[in-house]
């Protein structure tokens, strides 16, 4: 069966300080591999998406993430973090032999210390 | 970039009647819509797959007859959830797929209370 794991669910650091949040996957397919934002209340945002090629992705909002086939990870990462980075952040994996339906992990929440 | 609507953002109402949620891709054509609901504090869960001209088809768990799904269109799906409980409660997020992307646009969401 498909699945996300991002085995952190919290997550608090302080405003200028690296990023890195985690999210493995089990997959029967090729995956395709999403990072999305949701601030409270509202809907998600796309950060950068993995289909293929370059194993490391950039995305808005100064982030990038990695596919790593080995590991089953595709962690995201942001050099200098922003107090307006606070967030929920949601790791996804789809596949085209799926129909393109999205499996999410539960999510991780940004709090930045000032 | 690919723009998603949602209508209503919010709704209350009443145990027992009908809500109907409108998910609107405004500057693409989606042939394909997702429903998700997210219950506080957790994850989006596909409830079901709405293909235009045809019917949808809903992932294990959700009642199809109580969450009724038509589209119509290639930029509108509706949710109805029908005779709705406080247990249906919940942000229910609409999603489209524009093909040659092969990506997912999420709308903003509405926020379902049943009281």
């Amino acid at each position: 069966a498909q699945s996300v794991t991002q085995p952190d669910i919290h997550i608090t650091v302080s405003e200028g300080a690296s990023l890195e949040l985690r999210c493995n996957y089990s997959y029967g397919a090729t995956p395709y591999l999403f990072w999305y934002v949701q601030s409270p209340g509202q809907g998600l945002q796309l950060l950068l998406k993995y289909f293929s090629g370059d194993t490391l992705v950039q995305g808005i909002k100064g982030f990038e993430a990695e596919f790593k086939r080995s590991q089953s990870s595709f962690n995201l990462r942001k050099p200098s973090v922003h107090w307006s980075d606070a967030a929920e952040y949601f790791c996804a994996v789809g596949a085209l032999e799926y129909g393109n339906k999205l499996v999410f992990g539960a999510g991780t929440i940004l709090r930045v210390k000032s | 970039g690919a723009v998603v609507s949602q209508h209503p953002s919010r709704v209350i109402c009443k145990s027992g009647t009908s809500v109907k949620i409108e998910c609107r891709s405004l500057d693409f054509q989606a042939t394909t819509m997702f429903w998700y609901r997210q219950f506080p504090k957790q994850s989006l869960m596909l409830m079901a797959t709405s293909n235009e001209g045809s019917k949808a088809t809903y992932e294990q768990g959700v009642e199809k007859d109580k969450f009724l799904i038509n589209h119509a269109s290639l930029t509108l799906s509706t949710l109805t959830v029908t005779s709705a409980h406080p247990e249906d409660s919940s942000f229910y997020i609409c999603s489209a797929r524009d093909s040659p992307v092969n990506e997912q646009f999420f709308g903003p969401g509405t926020r379902l209370t049943v009281l």
